[in-house]
């Protein structure tokens, strides 16, 4: 069984650039979420994909924009980079059809830098 | 707004020693989750509750859920200095499974 993988580990970009960052979904699991934690803050709600249709979205500007593909894997992308979008992207896959816990397992993220 | 607040936030505990986080949340929920980070890295799913009453341990670690008080607590055995990290609760509201994180608790267990 394959974890959640994410890519680029790392990404420095410079304000108004525009940045995707993506995920592939562990094996079996139809839905992402995407989360963004600051500096010593927890993580925050980006907006989730479920079968390649956004399925809820946090307080987030539409320049936070997402995919999902056939395959189940996601891209995040972002517009318009501001400092304040440097932070630790975590992407999180979960089986929305399992009855109950709807457990959400992380990927490694990705720790985009804004200068 | 579901509201979830960790405290404390900073615990420094020898080695040996008992402790208890705390966390409570602001809209009636019955999942709740509780997750390790460790600097640098991603988060670590540690316990799943499901519904009132739930209990679940492993190893040094215990996790109870009292949905009623909306207040979940992560109880620390004879910690060891392995278990220092950030600890996060995240609560799960409505199906499309958007969790709410905790403030967290960077916990350092010293020799």
């Amino acid at each position: 069984e394959t974890g959640v993988t994410q890519s680029p580990t790392h990404l420095i970009k410079t304000r108004g650039q525009q940045v995707t960052l993506r995920c592939s979904s562990q094996s079996g699991h139809n839905t992402v979420s995407w989360y963004q934690q600051a500096l010593g803050q927890g993580p925050q709600f980006i907006f989730q994909y479920y079968r390649e249709e956004e399925n809820g979205r946090g307080n987030f500007p539409p320049r936070f924009s997402g995919l999902q593909f056939p395959n189940y894997s996601s891209e995040l992308n972002v517009n318009a980079l501001e400092l304040d979008d440097s932070a630790l992207y975590l992407c999180a896959s979960s089986d929305m059809g399992l009855a109950g816990a709807n457990e959400q397992f992380f990927g490694p993220g990705t720790r985009l830098t804004v200068l | 707004e579901l509201k979830v607040e960790q405290n404390p936030l900073f615990l420094s505990m020898q080695e040996g020693k008992n402790y208890t986080i705390y966390c409570n949340y602001s809209t009636t929920s019955d999942r709740l989750y509780w997750y390790r980070q460790d600097p640098g890295k991603s988060l670590e799913s540690l316990f799943v509750l499901l519904s009132n009453g739930a209990v679940k341990q492993e190893g040094r670690l215990m996790a109870s859920l009292d949905t009623k008080a909306r207040l979940s607590t992560l109880h620390i055995t004879a910690a060891v200095h392995d278990l220092s990290a950030t600890y996060f609760c995240a609560v799960g509201l409505g199906t499309a499974s958007k969790l709410t994180f905790g403030t967290g608790t960077r916990l350092q267990v010293t020799l």
